[in-house]
């Protein structure tokens, strides 16, 4: 019950473009579903995270939209900018996970 | 505040050396986990520590080694060295008392086994 599938693998959009990246999960228990942020040489960084009792945040260009019932959720990138270019992660947990599983990560190219 | 600091940055090992990597939280944060990077297998989590004790464990061989110190410092250990553990090993430290929450993880420390 551990397994997150992230998708796509890689992502191009043009300048201006939306940019939709999606976790999809099978722990029920999972109770906080963050995207990490992650650029070449450096750490992760967290980019925005929910809890199961909104369906939708926005900070931003970025919207973060959880779907209880289909046991996913997924990243909007509105107006999408050669800085957005980067590597996310997803990496749903709950309070209590013995390990935290990630995403395979998604590498984002903004062509300008 | 100061970030999560990672040292060292780079280091080159050879086959069955062992290597030992230093992680120094943000003030403040008990909790401190580790994390392996490769191209291929992603981001692998490794362990987690919290008031210098072990409390959760992922799914690496028991070459794989960590410890906490009373001021939240952190170290991990790799004994026997092999080539797969060429990776990008990051720390990460956080607030709460589990690997919920937002989690602050530093640059990382670059492994080449040779």
């Amino acid at each position: 019950q551990q397994q997150v599938k992230q998708s796509p693998q890689s992502l191009i959009v043009q300048k201006g473009g939306i940019s939709i990246i999606n976790c999809a999960y099978e722990n029920t228990a999972f109770d906080y579903f963050p995207w990490y942020q992650q650029f070449p040489g450096k750490g992760p960084a967290l980019l925005i995270a929910i809890r199961p009792d909104v369906s939708e945040k926005k900070e931003g260009r970025f919207t973060i939209s959880f779907n209880k019932s289909a046991k996913q959720f997924s990243l909007h990138i509105m107006d999408s900018q050669p800085g957005d270019s980067a590597t996310y992660f997803c990496a749903p947990n709950n309070r209590g996970a013995q390990k935290l599983v990630f995403g395979q990560g998604t590498r984002l190219t903004i062509n300008p | 505040k100061a970030g999560v600091t990672q040292t060292p940055r780079y280091l080159i090992k050879t086959r069955g050396q062992q290597v030992t990597l230093s992680c120094s939280p943000i003030s403040g944060h008990r909790s401190v986990s580790w994390y392996q990077q490769t191209p291929g297998q992603g981001l692998q989590f490794l362990f987690e520590y919290f008031s210098e004790t072990q409390r959760n464990k992922g799914n690496f061989p028991g070459r794989f080694s960590g410890r906490q110190f009373s001021n939240s410092r952190s170290e991990m250990n790799v004994s026997t060295l092999e080539l797969g553990d060429s990776a990008l090993y990051l720390c990460a430290s956080s607030l709460g008392t589990g690997l919920t929450g937002e989690l602050f993880f530093g640059e990382g420390s670059r492994l080449t086994v040779l």
